[in-house]
């Protein structure tokens, strides 16, 4: 598969701070890039999605910034809130349509109250 | 909105049995399923890709005679894992994309957890 997501595991931020979470690729081709959100034992949850000919994209509370020169995708998360404790993936695929999908290394987000 | 469930929640089984998780979208149809496989702490690393009606694709590295695929419906993929081993314990997720929908459209079950003994 492809190379996805080579940032650190762990982030800890005071509850209200804003967060960044950040991802790395490697395939200039990739296409669409999604961030989920996995929580403890369960599937991952769909946060919000960029298509490559962007480079900001705003949803509510969350913004994902995308870098093509340097293949670097970050996560904002606007005053975090305990809920928002959960192990948070990038992905990426070569086409927004087609079947191959992978998924980054992951970061374990930790919101102190 | 679009719910995927798998079955079991999660398995305990002795060494060298087999066993079969079930992949369901409850209220769509899914072309293309997917099965996943994570590791603690890791990522999901993407094991094959089920179409239905069709032989799955397996990525690289993962034994097709070891977790046989079928997809049968639109609405049911499933996995078992043949002769498991305590290696093979893993969550094991799966998703299910909207027939000819984007990666928008692809939506993750529960997963499972399988633990061998």
């Amino acid at each position: 598969g492809e190379s996805v997501g080579l940032h650190l595991p762990t982030l800890s931020v005071q509850e209200g701070d804003n967060s960044i979470i950040n991802c790395a690729y490697s395939n200039s081709a990739s296409d669409y890039f999604i961030w989920y959100k996995q929580e403890s034992g369960k599937g991952p949850q769909f946060i919000i999605d960029i298509r490559s000919n962007m480079d900001k994209r705003q949803g509510q509370r969350v913004t994902v910034l995308l870098n093509k020169t340097v293949k670097h995708l970050s996560l904002q998360i606007a005053a975090t809130q305990p809920g928002d404790s959960a192990v948070y993936f990038c992905a990426e695929t070569p086409s927004y349509t087609g079947n191959q999908f992978y998924f980054g290394t992951g970061t374990s987000l930790t919101v102190i109250p | 909105g679009a719910v995927v469930s798998q079955h079991p929640s999660w398995v305990i089984c002795k060494s060298g049995t087999s066993v079969k998780i079930e992949c369901r979208s409850l209220d769509f149809q899914a072309t293309t399923m997917f099965w996943y496989r994570q590791f603690p702490k890791q990522s999901l690393m993407l094991m094959a890709t089920s179409n239905e009606g069709s032989k799955a694709t397996y990525e690289q590295g993962v034994e097709k005679d070891k977790f046989l695929i079928n997809h049968a419906s639109l609405t049911l993929s499933t996995l078992t894992v043949t002769s498991a081993h305590p290696e093979d314990s893993s969550f094991y997720i799966c998703s299910a994309k909207l027939a000819g929908g984007s990666w928008e459209t692809q939506y993750f079950g529960p997963g499972t957890r399988l633990l061998v003994l």
